[in-house]
């Protein structure tokens, strides 16, 4: 039973299109988030959300849009898509409102943007 | 604000030896502090976390980590190497009341037989 899972695994996409990321996790959290992971391996945190109400966007640029139809669900959906968001972006998810709790990752999805 | 540095991004060892790896936070109060693992092509697993209660943590696969405030450090160790701790460790930190988790840039362990 996988606990948090993404879909698609891998995404090759051209310049220009738009396209989506869903996530999706079985551990009853609240608290859902999207991190970004260059090619150098840097991982950083664009946005999350608790019990579908955004709580962190951190300077993503509006091409990307997270929505949140319930709280076990929180998917990305990327506009005119850019070279450089060519990245692994993972899912995560935790109990809420506590910043010392786990925060338990999803396999990843590889955009590569041609 | 909060930020973690991780000395080293590429650390070899034998098979057997000890494993250090190194990671300084920077903050004005008592951080919360983790290490994840990243095995190739899968996304990060916790290791370990120190949350304000002993300075010294064990985690999972026979890692601990100790915290030093006097330092600012939290590095990760391993008495004996396997192979199947090949992998990118990340050290971060989360800065209270946010849960947001902010990464070190990694490090890179490679175990040879």
């Amino acid at each position: 039973d996988t606990a948090v899972s993404q879909t698609p695994k891998y995404l090759v996409t051209q310049m220009g299109n738009d396209k989506s990321i869903k996530c999706e996790q079985n551990l009853g959290h609240d608290t859902m988030y999207w991190y970004k992971q260059d090619s150098k391996k840097f991982l950083k945190i664009m946005f999350s959300y608790n019990n579908k109400e955004l709580i962190i966007n951190e300077t993503v640029p509006n091409r990307f849009s997270p929505k949140s139809p319930d709280k076990a669900h929180l998917n990305l959906h990327i506009n005119s898509l850019e070279l450089g968001d060519s990245a692994v972006y993972f899912c995560a998810s935790s109990p809420p409102g506590t910043s010392w709790e786990t925060q338990y990752f999803g396999p990843g999805t590889r955009l590569l943007v041609l | 604000a909060q930020s973690v540095t991780q000395l080293g991004s590429h650390v070899s060892v034998s098979e057997g030896a000890l494993v250090l790896l190194r990671c300084n936070y920077s903050s004005s109060v008592p951080p919360y502090l983790f290490w994840y693992v990243q095995y190739p092509n899968q996304g990060l697993q916790l290791l370990l976390k120190y949350t304000s209660a002993a300075t010294l943590v064990k985690g999972i696969n026979g890692f601990e980590a100790e915290f030093k405030k006097s330092e600012t450090s939290f590095h990760l160790t391993k008495p004996s190497a396997h192979m199947s701790d090949a992998a990118e460790y990340f050290c971060a930190v989360s800065e209270r009341n946010t849960d947001k988790l902010i990464f070190g840039t990694g490090t890179r362990l490679q175990v040879f037989p």
